[in-house]
């Protein structure tokens, strides 16, 4: 059982360069999420899915944007990186978007933006 | 908006010794309570959580954390800490409100030295 899925793991882009980062689940979860870790900030949340075919702003949603692909999939895309979007990005997911639903994290992509 | 504080952004610690990881909330409506630990170039896990009932709760390892209303504080707390214990922990929480969403605090690396 892999649970979260991320790829890639490591990522170098260029400033204006665009990419996507892609996530799958195998627990057929209806809720998935994208968060960014900056050191000392914690995680923040970028957008999330409470259900297939919903997408919805979290908190430092501006320069992405995200598909739900299916129940299993959920993308981010950078359309234009810039230096500030430098970061640990995980994907998680879990069975709802329930008050005591836990989530299920990714290990993680580190992406550097030059 | 709720935040969460964790106070210390570093704690070191001998092997055996007890330890206490501070969190405070600010919310004043109902709060759901979440502890998650990230070894290194690994994605967060679920240590605990705080839902109701019995404010006190205990993960698998050994750790416990004490939900106290009146100070708004989740401190995660275990009597004498391995080698192992050794990753950075991170406070959450959950308002009953129409975003449900899950607001990090920034970090606590634990650091348990032989």
């Amino acid at each position: 059982n892999a649970g979260v899925t991320q790829t890639p793991k490591f990522q170098v882009l260029k400033t204006g360069q665009s990419m996507t980062l892609q996530c799958a689940q195998d627990m057929n979860h209806n809720s998935m999420y994208w968060y960014r870790q900056d050191p000392g900030m914690g995680l923040r949340l970028i957008y999330y899915s409470a259900s297939e075919g919903t997408t919805d702003k979290g908190e430092v949603p501006n320069g992405y944007n995200v598909s739900r692909l299916n129940k299993r999939e959920f993308s981010l895309r950078l359309e234009s990186a810039a230096p500030s979007q430098t970061s640990v990005y995980f994907c998680a997911s879990s069975e709802f978007r329930g008050l005591g639903s836990p989530l299920h994290f990714g290990n993680g992509t580190r992406l550097t933006v030059t | 908006a709720q935040s969460v504080t964790q106070l210390d952004s570093q704690v070191p610690v001998f092997e055996e010794a007890p330890v206490e990881l501070r969190c405070n909330y600010s919310s004043s409506v109902s709060v759901y309570l979440f502890w998650y630990v990230q070894y290194p170039n690994q994605g967060l896990q679920l240590l605990l959580k705080y839902l109701s009932g019995s404010t006190l709760v205990e993960s698998i390892n050994g750790f416990e954390a004490e939900f106290n209303k009146s100070q708004t504080s989740f401190h995660l707390r275990k009597p004498s800490v391995h080698i192992s214990d050794t990753a950075e922990y991170f406070c959450a929480v959950r308002v009953n409100n129409a975003g449900n969403m899950l607001t990090f605090g920034g970090g606590t690396r634990l650091m348990v030295k032989p």
